[in-house]
């Protein structure tokens, strides 16, 4: 397993556009987070997936985001008219819910400019 | 969530041991402590997680204080490689739900 991947590692955009970011789970993982980073900051919650359900989401997520997980495998985030304001490292993360605490595995992130 | 208080930034020299401090005096009986870190450009990794008892694996070892309102990262031996900001986090046993970040311990190692 080549852990949680994420799709494109960067992306410049401009202004107005649309912008929709791919993440891959670890396989067996029936939980998937997304979490947005601005700099010197640490992630913040966006939103998580168990299987293919939503299950929360942020009020950092406004009606301009939007989240999908239709196989409950990979997922999607896109983001509808694009501010400078989005500009940050969109981070995936993924874990197995058990009984017990369990880590979860974060992808290495989308960088999100723009211009 | 409870929330962690950790120091904004930390030094130690290469090769001594370094001992990460995080305050949670709300923590819940519920609550697992797990600690993150964040190397540059890369997405947080696991390092280490706890309930009461201390914690020890190939990593770090995790000091949990009776009261369970304090937890110690401990790096046996720092490389420069673990430089990086570290994550003291509280997750709720029964829900297992998102992770909140605080804004973390910059470790800078000094060769």
């Amino acid at each position: 397993d080549t852990g949680v991947s994420q799709d494109p590692r960067h992306k410049i955009t401009k202004r107005g556009q649309n912008v929709t970011f791919r993440c891959d789970p670890i396989s067996e993982h029936n939980r998937l987070y997304w979490y947005r980073q601005t700099l010197g900051q640490g992630p913040e919650f966006l939103t998580y997936f168990q299987n293919e359900a939503q299950l929360e989401k942020s009020r950092l997520l406004s009606d301009r985001f939007s989240a999908e997980r239709p196989k409950g495998s990979f997922s999607t985030l896109e983001i509808q008219r694009t501010e400078q304001g989005d500009s940050a490292m969109y981070l995936c993360a993924s874990s197995l819910v058990s009984r017990m605490n369990t880590e979860a595995f974060f992808g290495q992130g989308t960088r999100l400019t723009v211009v | 969530d409870a929330k962690t208080t950790q120091p904004n930034s930390m030094e130690s020299n290469e090769e001594e041991p370094v001992h990460l401090p995080c305050n949670h005096s709300t923590i819940s009986g519920t609550d697992y402590i797990h600690w993150y870190r964040q190397l540059p450009s890369q997405g947080p990794e696991y390092v280490i997680h706890g309930l009461t008892s201390n914690v020890n694996n190939r990593m770090a070892s995790l000091a949990i204080a009776e009261d369970r309102k304090s937890s110690t990262l401990i790096l046996h031996r720092a490389t420069l490689r673990d430089a990086a900001v570290y994550y003291c986090i509280l997750r709720d046993v029964g829900t297992g739900n998102q992770f909140y970040f605080g804004t973390g311990t910059s470790l800078t190692v000094i060769p």
